[in-house]
């Protein structure tokens, strides 16, 4: 079936403007993830949705960054006010309830200059 | 919170011979372990994962093996093929408080044919 997809697969934009990431989960998957890869690191933990609500967002960086899954599926990441710091790879990945296994999409590089 | 070290962060291995990947943790309320394979430009792909109830699975050429009263679990590849090149990355999570992974740095595996 279907994997977890991600759009854009890259995104430049310049220091300063507002992105929007979106992740379209494997269907039925309830729990939804966000994580964010520097190069040559492993994934962070930034967000966790079971169902439409945010179950752990310890992970995001600062007030720039928010994401939503309005009806228990596709999930929006945005962040406002980007800078280059930001640059990364964003992935998302689901799970089919929360504390089981995680299936990644391919992630979206956003480079901020 | 919890804290995974990975070793070794390079290896190289002659084809047809073995590979460990070697990994620590430092929440003894973590209990669940899985490694992810990344290709260059992908997302990871889940290949195996552990529960803290088991010391040892395998499936086919990949085995993991867990040591809670150490808090250290490894992957093991035999027979290594030319398409097992890649990064792998161990992770761990606690069902009990939250559902994030906390991955470790990457191991890049290179096969020499």
């Amino acid at each position: 079936g279907a994997g977890v997809s991600q759009t854009p697969s890259n995104k430049v934009t310049e220091k300063g403007k507002y992105v929007e990431l979106r992740c379209d989960p494997i269907s039925g998957h309830t729990a939804l993830y966000w994580y964010r890869q520097s190069l040559g690191q492993g994934p962070e933990f930034l967000i966790y949705f079971q169902g439409t609500g945010a179950a752990d967002d310890s992970g995001l960086p600062n007030d720039r960054f928010f994401a939503v899954r309005p009806e228990g599926s596709v999930s929006t990441l945005k962040i406002q006010r980007t800078e280059r710091g930001d640059s990364a790879v964003y992935l998302c990945a689901s799970s089919p309830r929360g504390g089981g296994e995680q299936y990644f999409g391919p992630g979206t590089r956003l480079t901020v200059t | 919170g919890e804290n995974v070290e990975q070793h070794p962060s390079t290896l190289s291995v002659q084809e047809g011979d073995s590979a460990v990947i070697k990994c620590t943790y430092s929440d003894s309320a973590s209990n669940y372990f899985p490694w992810y394979k990344q290709e260059l430009g992908k997302g990871p792909q889940l290949i195996i994962d552990i529960r803290s109830n088991v010391g040892e699975k395998k499936d086919q050429r990949i085995a993991v093996t867990l040591n809670k009263t150490a808090k250290h679990f490894s992957l093991h590849i035999t027979e290594t093929q030319p398409e097992d090149s890649a990064v792998y990355f161990c992770a761990a999570s606690s069902h009990f408080r939250n559902e994030k992974l906390t991955f470790g740095t990457g191991t890049r595996l290179t096969i020499i044919p």
